[in-house]
């Protein structure tokens, strides 16, 4: 079964600055897809960047960006010039291309910006 | 366009008593899922149909809980008996076959409250 592991509970940032959050999986699949969703206290989950498996060149969204390490098994999403609504819970989920729909998530990970 | 949408944002019963939440995935979807997100157990998904038929339903906790699809626009999820662990908030959410990452579109969710 695929799992997916955020080991940073929290992380805090000052507003303007550059923070990565990191995520881990685990997979047999060669090819599968990733994301990274934000949960703001509104709860509703917002997909931020999105990652094929199979495409070496890293994704990229305006101030965010991944560090995919195929390899490694490692997926980070990382936030340049952060400002104050970009506070939140982000997940990490994964799901396979062929097969099950379901996303997979880690547990998160709460993002505070200090002003 | 109406994003996916659930009814009711938050509901609070007793337990013992059964309870119905509602979901209308968007329209032209084919995909709906249903997930749950507890402290505990994070984000999991319950059950997820392929039009209209239930495709995965591993992830329903127990016969307490129920899904129906009757249509390609509407879905419930039922709990009965409802028990204080099912508090949670739950999440719908819909797809497209073809979009690009069959990009999962999610609910507002409802914040479910058993006293």
């Amino acid at each position: 079964a695929q799992t997916v592991t955020q080991s940073q509970p929290e992380m805090s940032v000052q507003e303007a600055e550059t923070v990565t959050l990191s995520c881990t999986y685990d997979t047999s699949e060669s090819d599968y897809y990733l994301f990274w969703y934000k949960q703001p206290p509104s709860r509703q989950m917002i997909l931020v960047i999105r990652q094929e498996a199979y495409k070496q060149q890293n994704a990229t969204e305006n101030r965010f960006s991944v560090n995919f390490q195929k390899a490694a098994k490692s997926f980070s999403l990382k936030i340049s010039d952060s400002q104050l609504g970009d506070a939140a819970m982000y997940f990490c989920a994964y799901r396979a291309i062929f097969g099950n729909e379901k996303l997979t998530f880690g547990t998160g990970t709460r993002l505070t910006i200090i002003p | 366009d109406a994003g996916v949408i659930q009814s009711p944002r938050h509901e609070v019963t007793e337990m013992g008593q059964e309870v119905t939440l509602r979901c209308k995935p968007i329209s032209g979807h084919d995909y709906l899922f249903w997930y749950r997100q507890t402290m505990m157990r994070g984000l999991e998904l319950l059950i997820y149909f392929n039009n209209n038929v239930p495709i995965d339903d591993s992830g329903m906790p127990e016969d307490r809980f129920s899904a129906k699809m009757p249509n390609a626009s509407f879905s419930t999820l039922k709990i009965q008996p409802s028990e204080p662990r099912d508090s949670a908030v739950y999440f719908c959410a819909s797809s497209i076959t073809g979009a690009p990452h069959n990009e999962q579109f999610f609910g507002p969710g409802t914040r479910l409250t058993v006293l």
